[in-house]
């Protein structure tokens, strides 16, 4: 199993470009989410998806889309890059429906928006 | 809404000293209280779970306290270790869509 997986690990935007981060997992897991880490703040839930079809906003969803089409990916969008952007973000999954809640994360994307 | 204090932000022991780390939660539905361990550069990685039906949880070094009235657990660090030092999150798992909410961190330095 190769877990949970990002790409890329690093990107440079330029204020108003768009991009996806990519995010993978070979757990068959149902639930999924997106996370940003800033100094001091720690994780901040952006959105996060319960099942494939399914997905819902969490602390921080403003300037992030995200949709769930299959089980394994779940990725994150990025309309109109903002400097408020950047962050290294954290994709992360677990299983809903056995009693191991643990939460699997990703390797990150630091993201850096001039 | 839903939230998860941490303190304190930082914290300095020296080696073989105990460490506590404290988080309060909010939403008293939430079931499921993980910690958290990220070394620099690098991912978090679960260390020990705790669920709301059980009071206290012990792993070798480290163990977890959870009350349940007061709304708050604690991450216990015994005979610390210079790689024991990293970045600590708690996290408490919300009733709506089971999403996990984390505090701050605590930055957690064991000085040899």
């Amino acid at each position: 199993n190769a877990g949970v997986t990002q790409t890329p690990k690093f990107q440079v935007l330029k204020t108003g470009q768009s991009m996806t981060l990519q995010c993978a997992q070979d757990m068959n897991h149902e639930y999924m989410s997106w996370y940003r880490q800033d100094p001091g703040m720690g994780l901040r839930l952006i959105h996060y998806s319960v099942g494939a079809g399914i997905t819902d906003q969490g602390e921080v969803p403003n300037g992030y889309n995200v949709s769930r089409s299959t089980t394994e990916d779940f990725p994150l969008r990025l309309l109109s890059a903002a400097p408020s952007q950047t962050s290294v973000y954290f994709c992360a999954s677990s299983c809903r429906t056995s009693g191991n809640n643990e939460q699997f994360f990703g390797p990150g994307t630091r993201l850096t928006v001039l | 809404g839903e939230n998860v204090e941490q303190h304190p932000s930082t914290l300095s022991v020296q080696e073989g000293d105990s460490a506590v780390i404290k988080c309060t939660y909010s939403d008293s539905a939430s079931n499921y209280f993980p910690w958290y361990k990220q070394e620099l550069g690098k991912r978090p990685q679960l260390i020990i779970d705790i669920r709301s039906n059980v009071g206290e949880k012990k792993d070798q070094r480290i163990a977890v306290t959870l009350n349940k009235t007061a709304k708050h657990f604690s991450l216990h660090i015994t005979e610390t270790q210079p790689e024991d030092s990293a970045v600590y999150f708690c996290a408490a798992r919300v009733l709506k869509g089971g999403k996990l909410i984390f505090g701050q961190g605590t930055e957690l330095s064991v000085k040899p």
